[in-house]
């Protein structure tokens, strides 16, 4: 199967909390780490956890890691215009990072 | 911090030239690595350099050539472009320590006619 799965798409509404989820492959990663890409950006750092973790918050941003499914999730709290974007959640295979095509993020006013 | 800058940003080409992508950091990472960005497909990796001297081919390598001149610089180089080489090529950095989290500049729109 894929390195990692994630939705392609997702709409919310300003103000609504966004989650987006994530299915990897390979566990051998010490950390998971979440990007975000803005139109016409390169990707950038959001967050990342340590994967004996299952929790860790940082202001609007909440990641969840489940390990034995292999599910880590981003939730934005209040979410706003200046979030959307596409959201990446690389997978590992052996040395290095795979990207999927990543979830793309609309927030409607 | 300028942290991994790339040049050009925006390049157009015709069919059988060539050019360089230059990619530079300023954060001393060990590794280097050239990924390119094509719509529905997420981020493939082309050539990777774990360290000065050494690099790897990638997933999709055919038709690159990269050379990581020291610790800070690592080129790509197309020898003959072609269409499907239109892209978004993104140049990355990775600390190696720590949480070792890979380090994005800001891409190379290229356009081959």
């Amino acid at each position: 199967g894929e390195d990692v799965e994630q939705s392609l798409f997702l709409s919310v509404r300003e103000g609504d909390s966004s989650v987006i989820n994530c299915t990897y492959t390979d566990s051998s990663s010490t950390y998971l780490y979440w990007y975000k890409q803005e139109p016409g950006a390169g990707l950038q750092l959001l967050t990342y956890i340590f994967s004996n973790m299952d929790m860790k918050q940082d202001q609007r941003l909440t990641v969840l890691l489940n390990k034995k499914d292999k599910h880590l999730s981003l939730r934005i709290a209040d979410t706003q215009t200046g979030d959307s974007a596409i959201y990446f959640c690389p997978g590992y295979r052996g040395q290095n990072f795979v990207f999927g095509p990543g979830t793309r993020l609309s927030v409607l006013p | 911090n300028a942290g991994v800058t790339q040049t050009p940003k925006f390049q157009v080409l015709k069919t059988g030239q060539s050019m360089t992508l230059q990619c530079a950091q300023d954060m001393n990472h060990n590794s280097m690595y050239w990924y390119r960005q094509d719509p529905g497909m997420g981020l493939r990796l082309i050539y990777y350099s774990a360290s000065e001297g050494t690099t790897d081919k990638g997933e999709v390598p055919n038709g690159y050539n990269v050379s990581r001149l020291n610790k800070r610089e690592f080129s790509l180089r197309l020898e003959s472009a072609a269409p499907s080489q239109t892209s978004v090529y993104f140049c990355a950095s990775r600390e190696g320590s720590g949480a070792n989290v890979l380090t994005f500049g800001a891409g190379s729109r290229l356009t081959v006619l």
